[in-house]
């Protein structure tokens, strides 16, 4: 079975600090991961992916996020946060096996910049 | 969001009726899915379709069933609606196994 934790329901950053935001995961076989914002009244809106090579991976509005397959973790990160970062932030994870190719999602991160 | 819409965005029912969510999308990806969003608890599969022939159940599929009726058409029906289906709905696509879901706006459901 695969899994995703997310173990921080709520992250403040001040406006111009660095934001992480935390992610593990479990998988039988190599993870392809991925990271969705969600805004207020709206859908979820793909940031990035990790599906293989380099564990930095780069996306959207500046965001970042390492796979550290060790650490079996994949934290969301950017240098400087901006107050319309604020949303909610979902971790997904699935297994690269195929024939398992549904999503597992974790339960989200609300992330608040305080201006 | 626009290549893949929900109707309706709200829809507020009473305990035992039917009531048909779905969902159309523009991308002519042949994989589509239905998640419902609790809060707390993320989001979870309720049903998914690779193509027209084919259906599975997710996670938590019951009291829920789906009809694709089309490759750009996926729809989900509350046989019978009870309060604890209250959530929010979202349909999303995605165009192979390992690329990126696309969601719709949702779809806001009140079962009182």
């Amino acid at each position: 079975a695969q899994s995703v934790a997310q173990p921080e329901d709520q992250v403040n950053v001040a406006e111009g600090n660095p934001l992480t935001v935390k992610c593990t995961y479990s998988v039988s076989g190599n993870p392809y991961l991925f990271w969705y914002v969600q805004y207020p009244n709206r859908g979820l809106q793909f940031l990035l992916k990790y599906i293989t090579g380099d564990n930095l991976v780069k996306g959207s509005y500046g965001f970042e996020a390492e796979f550290n397959k060790s650490q079996t973790s994949f934290h969301l990160k950017k240098p400087s946060a901006l107050v319309s970062d604020s949303a909610l932030y979902f971790c997904a994870v699935r297994d690269s096996n195929f024939g398992n190719e549904k999503l597992t999602f974790g339960t989200g991160t609300r992330l608040t910049i305080i201006p | 969001d626009a290549d893949v819409t929900q109707t309706p965005r709200n829809r507020i029912t009473k305990t035992g009726k039917r009531i048909m969510l779905e969902c159309s999308q523009t991308k002519g990806h042949d994989r589509m899915y239905w998640y419902r969003q609790d809060p707390g608890l993320g989001l979870r599969l309720i049903y998914y379709s690779f193509d027209v022939k084919d259906i599975n159940k997710g996670e938590i599929s019951d009291g829920y069933s789906v009809s694709r009726q089309a490759q750009a058409k996926f729809s989900l029906s509350l046989e019978s609606a009870i309060p604890n289906q209250t959530a929010l709905y979202f349909c999303a696509t995605s165009d192979f196994g390992y690329d990126t879901q696309y969601f719709g706006p949702g779809t806001r459901l009140t079962v009182l």
